[in-house]
């Protein structure tokens, strides 16, 4: 199957500074990437749509100013959490499809645990 | 809007006993797919299996099989045969469709026990 790809897996910051998690897809591209959120044992919540070449579409009630999303290529798209504060914490999932697949499977990223002191 | 709901927060399944795990959603739609997704620990997210609301066959992926009931909207996953490795976290998805870019809208999950 598709392979997607998260880094860091795991990060510690310090409250008020940014930390950018990275997702690509290895081997497809990818027009489109969706970003999730998961608090512990608690389901996937869909933050926004990352597209390519375009602004995200995020979900109602997730800050644009907090979570910055850039898609700047088929295979990469990255999630700024900016001035980030203990209640930022969180596990983070990325996920995607090759592009051309509208519907389908999604392919998920290994996750990227936040955790901000 | 489109929810998913599991109401069963965790079951427990002996070693090659059967067990199902139930789903049901709400949709104004007439075509669309659901899937499950299984998180075991690693919390890498892995497709169980998926089911197209317009194939009336249940879908089957060897020891996995699903329930559809569509009027009903009814979504339930059968596991046979339960190992070890099945003991994980289980989601069950529904595709949000092109009004929504495509994302899949995910259930509360239910977490599966396997006991020797």
């Amino acid at each position: 199957g598709a392979v997607v790809s998260q880094h860091p897996s795991w990060v510690i910051c310090k409250s008020g500074t940014s930390v950018k998690i990275e997702c690509r897809s290895l081997d497809f591209q990818a027009t489109t990437m969706f970003w999730y959120r998961q608090f512990p044992k608690k389901s996937l919540m869909l933050m926004a749509t990352s597209n390519e070449g375009s602004k995200a579409t995020y979900e109602q009630g997730v800050e644009k100013d907090k979570f910055l999303i850039n898609h700047a290529s088929l295979t990469l798209s990255t999630l700024t959490v900016t001035s980030a504060h203990p209640e930022d914490s969180s596990f983070y999932i990325c996920s995607a499809r090759p592009a051309g697949e509208l519907t389908g499977e999604l392919f998920f990223g290994e996750g990227s645990r936040l955790t901000v002191l | 809007a489109q929810t998913v709901t599991q109401s069963q927060p965790e079951m427990s399944v002996q070693e090659a006993e059967t067990v199902t795990l139930s789903c049901t959603y709400d949709t104004s739609e007439s075509d669309y797919y659901l899937f499950w997704y299984k998180q075991p620990p690693s919390r890498q997210m892995i497709l169980v299996i998926r089911q197209e609301a317009y194939k009336q066959q249940n879908a089957t992926e060897n020891r996995f099989s699903v329930n559809f009931q569509k009027a009903a909207k009814s979504f339930s996953l059968k596991i046979s045969d339960s190992q070890l490795g099945d003991a994980a976290m289980y989601f069950c998805a529904y595709d949000r469709g092109s009004n929504s870019g495509y994302a899949l809208n995910f259930g509360k999950g239910t977490s599966l026990l396997v006991t020797p």
